[in-house]
């Protein structure tokens, strides 16, 4: 079985910087993704993790442990369009899985 | 062409009711995914067909039926459905079951009632 905890909701301001951070328990863990998701649409991919350490893509930047079974999502200088749910998701076995998600945080950032 | 499309994008069906959910992608990809997501909760994987063969089903019951005509389209058959299975049905599609990176169609937000 798998275990995937994420806040369930966090505020920031416009320019800052904000963490959002998942744990997780697995069996057979086979990477890591982070998804942003706007009210009412589909779920978009913004990172992939499998090794540890951090990966950065612009402003998203996203880090994995996996001996501590732990994540997070690092967005800078925010923008109001940065309002929506972000999922972590774990895909569990080498093949024949997809993802599983997280309940997901909803971040809303205010001028 | 990096899009996975849906059709309808909302469908309102009665209990004894059959309808179909359409998806298409023109990637190449040949793995494609059924995923369910009630509101506000994160979506959940239904089905997964891989090289046009089901891969994975998520226990989920019969009045779901998947069909997967060849390697672009994936069809979601409902009948009997109950008004709990009012949600967003979201399609998505990757380059094989080990690709990495899936993408999402916009979904078929489905009522029930």
């Amino acid at each position: 079985g798998q275990n995937i905890d994420q806040p369930t909701e966090m505020t920031a301001t416009e320019g800052a910087i904000v963490q959002i951070n998942c744990t997780y328990q697995t069996s057979g863990f086979n990477g890591l993704f982070w998804y942003q998701q706007h009210a009412g649409e589909a779920p978009t991919f913004l990172s992939y993790n499998v090794l540890d350490g951090l990966e950065e893509k612009g402003r998203f930047s996203s880090f994995l442990s996996r001996s501590k079974g732990y994540s997070y999502l690092l967005l800078k200088e925010l923008q109001m369009k940065d309002s929506a749910s972000y999922l972590c998701a774990v895909r569990e076995r080498q093949a024949g899985t997809a993802l599983i998600f997280g309940k997901g945080t909803t971040l809303s950032v205010s001028s | 062409d990096t899009e996975v499309t849906q059709t309808p994008k909302h469908l309102v069906m009665g209990m004894t009711n059959k309808k179909s959910l359409k998806c298409e992608q023109h990637m190449g990809h040949r793995a494609m995914y059924w995923y369910k997501q009630k509101a506000k909760k994160p979506p959940e994987l239904m089905f997964v067909y891989s090289y046009e063969k089901l891969s994975i089903n998520e226990s989920v019951p019969s009045r779901f039926s998947p069909e997967c005509p060849n390697s672009s389209l994936l069809n979601l058959h409902l009948h009997a459905l109950q008004p709990e299975d009012s949600a967003l049905y979201l399609c998505a599609s990757s380059q094989d079951q080990s690709a990495y990176e899936q993408y999402f169609g916009p979904g078929t937000r489905l009522t029930v009632t």
